[in-house]
């Protein structure tokens, strides 16, 4: 079955540190674009980042020089490494494949989420 | 970066209506657009992509249309399951992807 689980989220405070993970299974994460997106309480959709097939990164202003990409292939794992943290990073963060050009650069596969709190 | 604006922000409507949600892009994005499906507390589910195409084990009463900048998004005859929010996406202009910010579906 193709899926992706999260885990890693959390309290922190501002200022901290935290790391995601989202797990793949059924495909390769490294064959795929793979992206974050966080959706605040009661907002929207936001997508933040995203590692392409080859391995380059992009980011959304809001996150550029905080958050950063990462991945494993062995563990077939994606990884977000989120610094700097602030209040207005509280949000569930969802792991997706894509944008995938075999559904038109949509995003066809997501994860159940995990939730970031930053607060002291 | 590309705006995507979807109205209305909520529509009420009983089993069996018809609903139809708009999308409009800030610049035309030719056919290049997705919709999803997001319940409360779950992930988004893709339904729509490439402005019409259904994903697969999505129900046919499910339909898109448009191109340019202006889209919409056709639920043929409102199920209960269908209760949800709805969101557009551009995939034209990338990076940044941005997504519409919602349409709520709810029980009249």
């Amino acid at each position: 079955e193709v899926q992706l689980v999260e885990s890693g989220g959390g309290l922190v405070q501002p200022g901290g540190s935290l790391r995601l993970s989202c797990a793949a299974s059924g495909f390769s994460v490294s064959s795929y674009y793979m992206s974050w997106v966080r959706q605040a309480p009661g907002q929207g959709l936001e997508w933040l980042s995203v590692m392409y097939s080859g391995g380059s990164t992009y980011y959304a202003d809001s996150v550029r020089g905080r958050f950063t990409l990462s991945r494993d292939s062995s563990k077939n794992t994606l990884y977000v490494q989120m610094n700097s943290l602030r209040a207005e990073d509280t949000a569930v963060y969802y792991c997706a494949r894509g944008p995938n050009g075999y559904v038109s650069w949509a995003f066809d596969i997501w994860g159940q989420g995990t939730m970031v709190t930053v607060s002291s | 970066d590309i705006q995507m604006t979807q109205s209305p922000s909520s529509v009420s409507a009983s089993v069996g209506d018809r609903v139809t949600i708009t999308c409009r892009a800030s610049q035309g994005i030719s056919s290049w657009l997705a919709w999803y499906q997001q319940k409360p507390g779950k992930a988004p589910k893709l339904l729509i992509y490439a402005a019409s195409s259904l994903q697969s084990g999505v129900p046919s009463r499910f339909s898109g249309s448009g191109s340019g900048t202006d889209f919409t998004l056709t639920i043929s005859s409102l199920q209960p399951e269908d209760f949800a929010t709805y969101y557009c996406q551009q995939a034209n202009s990338f990076p940044p992807w941005t997504f519409g910010q919602g349409t709520k579906v709810e029980i009249k």
